[in-house]
């Protein structure tokens, strides 16, 4: 069975300085990955994706994960933190058959002036 | 495009009460899921649907049912709300099993 563990439940950085975000899933076949951003009070918002083509995925407002199959990670970085990307990032492994969506916990982001 | 609309945004209901959130997409989309998140976790699934006349039982189903008479529509409903359903729903639609969902804005219930 699928599932994803984000390691940090809350990350706390400065702007300007680098995000990482961890995950680590766990599939028993080639597994697509997702990453979504939910700001406070909103829906959730997709980041990026990751379904086995390259395994360095970009994203949107500068964001991408690299996917890594011999360590089972796909961890979210930014090269430099804006007060705008504080919010909470949800780590999701996707089941191929059904479609169903396997949620992390999340990790909130703080990003200090 | 609309994309996912969900309606109503907050609701408060008395123990017992019944209601039904409403979902509508407009992306012609075959698969549509029903989530609930608690306070400070991810989203767990409810019901999902992969097309008009199918449904099938999610992560956490008891207490809710749902039709899906429709591609665009998937309405949830609550027979006799609980406190333990007090919680953020949120509604999501895909074309292919594979692909990214696209996320309603939520409804925010509260059972008293």
């Amino acid at each position: 069975a699928q599932s994803v563990t984000q390691l940090d439940s809350h990350v706390s950085v400065s702007e300007g300085t680098p995000v990482l975000l961890r995950c680590n899933y766990s599939s028993s076949y080639s597994p697509s990955l997702f990453w979504y951003v939910q700001h406070p009070n909103k829906g959730l918002q997709l980041l990026l994706k990751y379904t086995s083509a390259a395994t360095l995925v970009k994203g949107i407002n500068g964001f991408e994960a690299e996917f890594k199959k011999s360590e089972t990670s796909f961890h979210l970085t930014k090269p430099s933190a804006h007060m705008s990307d504080a919010a909470e990032y949800f780590c999701v492994v996707s089941d191929g058959n059904t479609g169903k969506l396997i949620f992390g916990q999340g990790t909130t982001l703080q990003v200090k002036p | 495009n609309a994309g996912v609309t969900q309606t109503p945004k907050f609701r408060i209901l008395k123990i017992g009460q019944s209601m039904t959130l409403q979902c509508t997409q407009d992306m012609n989309h075959n698969y549509m899921y029903w989530y609930r998140q608690d306070p400070g976790m991810g989203l767990k699934l409810i019901y999902y649907s992969v097309g008009a006349g199918i449904t099938d039982k999610g992560e956490v189903p008891n207490g809710y049912n749902v039709s899906r008479s429709t591609t665009e529509d998937f309405p949830l409903r609550l027979e006799l709300a609980a406190p333990s359903q007090t919680s953020v729903y949120f509604c999501a639609s895909s074309y292919r099993e594979v692909n990214e969902q696209f996320f309603g804005p939520g409804t925010r219930l509260t059972v008293l």
